[in-house]
């Protein structure tokens, strides 16, 4: 089966940091990859989405990469905010009609 | 414009009952999906309707079903509830022709089975 693993659970890091996520998938690489953020007792925000056949994205500070050689994603946030601390999902997208599979996500907490 | 509405916001159900959840999507949106989300296995994929179809399914018991309405609003059932059933289960909309798109998740549904 197609798994999505985001191997830390929780991140802590100091307002101003870079935070650095990192998701990996198996076997045959994604269509695409998703990134949202959910904050507690509330559904998950869509992010990003960045192509299997793209190396990055960005929006403002946030930056995704897509390597398929590694089977990997890395998700970052420059001058991270304690406002930037949620739980922050990846997800695998095959074509258009499969569904969307996330990963159990990693939990970002950023200290002032 | 109005976003994706879950109804209702928290339930409390005894073992054995049955439990319809429901889901309006963004006006436009033909594509449905649902998950459970539990501490322990996160968010898990349990099916999607696309145009009154069910496109995808995850892998839950046959007590887990679901069907969409013309309008793109859907509902999930959960018959004889079991105390594992206990989660947040979310609903997600795109627009689900063609894409990639971003899904617009709601704020779920809390359901405790006791």
């Amino acid at each position: 089966s197609q798994k999505i693993e985001q191997n830390s659970e929780a991140l802590n890091i100091q307002e101003g940091k870079t935070a650095t996520l990192t998701c990996n998938y198996t076997n045959y690489s994604p269509a695409y990859l998703q990134w949202y953020r959910q904050d507690p007792g509330r559904g998950p925000v869509f992010l990003l989405l960045i192509r299997e056949n793209e190396k990055e994205k960005r929006k403002e500070r946030l930056k995704v990469t897509f390597d398929t050689t590694l089977k990997q994603s890395l998700f970052h946030i420059t001058a991270s905010q304690p406002a930037d601390s949620a739980t922050y999902l990846c997800a695998r997208g095959g074509q258009a009609g499969t569904a969307l599979i996330f990963g159990k996500g990693t939990t970002l907490s950023v200290s002032s | 414009k109005a976003g994706v509405t879950q109804t209702p916001r928290y339930l409390i159900k005894t073992r054995g009952q049955q439990v319809t959840l429901s889901c309006s999507p963004i006006s436009g949106h033909r594509s449905v999906s649902w998950y459970q989300q539990t501490p322990g296995q996160g968010l898990q994929f349990l099916f999607e309707y696309f145009s009154e179809t069910q496109r995808n399914k995850g892998n839950f018991p046959g007590r887990f079903s679901g069907r969409q309405f013309s309008n793109s609003r859907s509902e999930m059932n959960v018959s004889t509830l079991e105390l594992g059933d206990s989660a947040l289960y979310l609903c997600a909309s795109s627009l689900g022709d063609r894409g990639p798109y971003g899904y617009t998740f709601g704020s779920g549904t809390r359901l405790t089975v006791v």
